[in-house]
């Protein structure tokens, strides 16, 4: 079984620009999870889909942004860039819903902002 | 508002000795807890979790992990360190009625044979 693919692998933005990472789950989750990584700040929770639907965000602004499609693949789309949004971003697909029993996650994509 | 707090940022080991990394969580409910592990070039992984039941819960590789209510935590050990659990750990809470799971800070352990 194909694990979480996240792609891009690396991205390299201006401040200013708006970036799209994708995230395709393992086959048959439909819940989708995305975390910032940051040294010293660990992964900070961005926001949670199952079945299209935005169930959990985080606490993170606006420019922040996701969404679902029916395959369950998820989309992340930060408008703006500031050189704070440097991270590594992850995301995390699961079975179930409402328990986050265990979270596959995928490789993440690197994003710097210059 | 629901924090996880890791107070080792950085653990440096020799082969052999033990292990214990504390997590402390803020949330007074039911909760769930989760350790996962990062090592060098690898995506996160599940270490062990709690639910319910044996506070004393075991994992893989020999980690274990205490649920102390009381205290608030979920403090993760292994008796004998190996060059291989070079890695980063993050301790994670869920509470019940949420799908949120919120992350600590993360430990780096290094370990030097």
């Amino acid at each position: 079984k194909a694990g979480v693919t996240q792609t891009p692998r690396y991205l390299i933005k201006t401040r200013g620009q708006q970036v799209t990472l994708s995230c395709s789950p393992i086959s048959g989750h439909r819940s989708v999870s995305w975390y910032q990584q940051t040294p010293g700040q660990g992964l900070q929770f961005l926001f949670e889909y199952f079945s299209e639907t935005q169930r959990n965000k985080g606490n993170f602004p606006g420019r922040f942004s996701g969404r679902q499609f029916s395959n369950s693949r998820s989309e992340m789309n930060v408008s703006t860039l500031e050189l704070g949004d440097s991270a590594l971003y992850l995301c995390a697909s699961s079975p179930l819903v409402g328990i986050n029993e265990k979270l596959f996650f995928g490789s993440g994509t690197q994003l710097s902002v210059l | 508002a629901q924090s996880v707090s890791q107070h080792n940022h950085h653990v440096i080991l020799s082969e052999a000795a033990s292990l214990e990394l504390g997590c402390n969580y803020s949330y007074g409910g039911t909760v769930n807890l989760f350790w996962y592990v990062q090592y060098p070039g690898q995506h996160l992984q599940l270490l062990l979790k709690y639910f319910s039941g044996d506070p004393l819960v075991k994992g893989i590789k020999g980690f274990e992990a205490e649920f102390i209510k009381s205290k608030f935590s979920f403090n993760l050990r292994k008796p004998s360190v190996q060059w291989s659990d070079t890695a980063e750990y993050f301790c994670a809470v869920n509470s019940r009625g949420t799908d949120k799971l919120i992350f600590g800070t993360g430990t780096r352990l290094q370990v030097f044979p």
